[in-house]
């Protein structure tokens, strides 16, 4: 089981440009989390997604964040128009079951020059 | 919505020494509390976790501690080890509203001297 995989580890973007990130879960797991962490901060719940459907978004910016996790692929994080203050890590995470424990890929370091 | 208060925010400990780390949360419904474990540049990797219906849970040199009426829990490392030195994330939940929209305290920098 190669554990969560995001892409790419490093994304490097100018202002106003799109960024999309994207998070393959363990086999057989079909819950995805996106967290953000700023430095020196934890770790802030964004989306929490099963195939095809957002369960919950509380965490997302109302605006130029979204989020979708399809029937075949990877869950994909998309930023548009992205500013400065979108600098962070975002890492995914992904369970078997709703209740179960969650398990981090290595995330991925956005930079908006 | 839940909050989740970490101290101290460093800590430094001399090898072979103990450790401890504490959270309060504010949530009376929350009922898990995982702890993470976060090297510099690397992925959160869950170490220990609890829930509301145990007070003590220990694995090897760590264990977790929940007092529900204080709304506290604590990390316990004994015996560290250099490689004990990382960040370390307490974190807290409802499992009722979604087990994995987990509410993460600020992190303590733990560094062991040898």
């Amino acid at each position: 089981n190669a554990g969560v995989m995001q892409n790419p580890r490093h994304l490097v973007r100018r202002r106003g440009q799109e960024a999309r990130l994207r998070c393959s879960p363990m086999k057989g797991h079909s819950h995805v989390y996106w967290y953000r962490q700023l430095p020196e901060e934890g770790l802030k719940f964004m989306v929490y997604l099963q195939k095809e459907n957002i369960i919950d978004e509380s965490g997302m910016p109302k605006e130029r964040f979204s989020a979708e996790f399809p029937k075949e692929g990877p869950s994909i994080l998309r930023i548009q128009q992205v500013v400065r203050g979108d600098s962070a890590a975002y890492f995914c995470a992904s369970s078997p079951n709703r209740g179960e424990k969650l398990f981090f890929g290595s995330g991925t370091q956005l930079s908006v020059l | 919505g839940e909050n989740v208060e970490q101290h101290p925010s460093t800590l430094s400990v001399q090898e072979g020494d103990s450790a401890v780390i504490k959270c309060t949360y504010s949530d009376s419904a929350s009922n898990y509390f995982p702890w993470y474990k976060q090297e510099l540049g690397k992925r959160p990797q869950l170490i220990i976790d609890i829930r509301s219906n145990v007070g003590e849970k220990k694995d090897q040199r760590i264990a977790v501690t929940l007092n529900k009426t204080a709304k506290h829990f604590s990390l316990h490392i004994t015996e560290t080890q250099p490689e004990d030195s990382a960040v370390y994330f307490c974190a807290a939940s409802n499992e009722i509203q979604g087990a994995q929209k987990l509410v993460f305290g600020q992190g303590t920098r733990l560094t062991i001297n040898p």
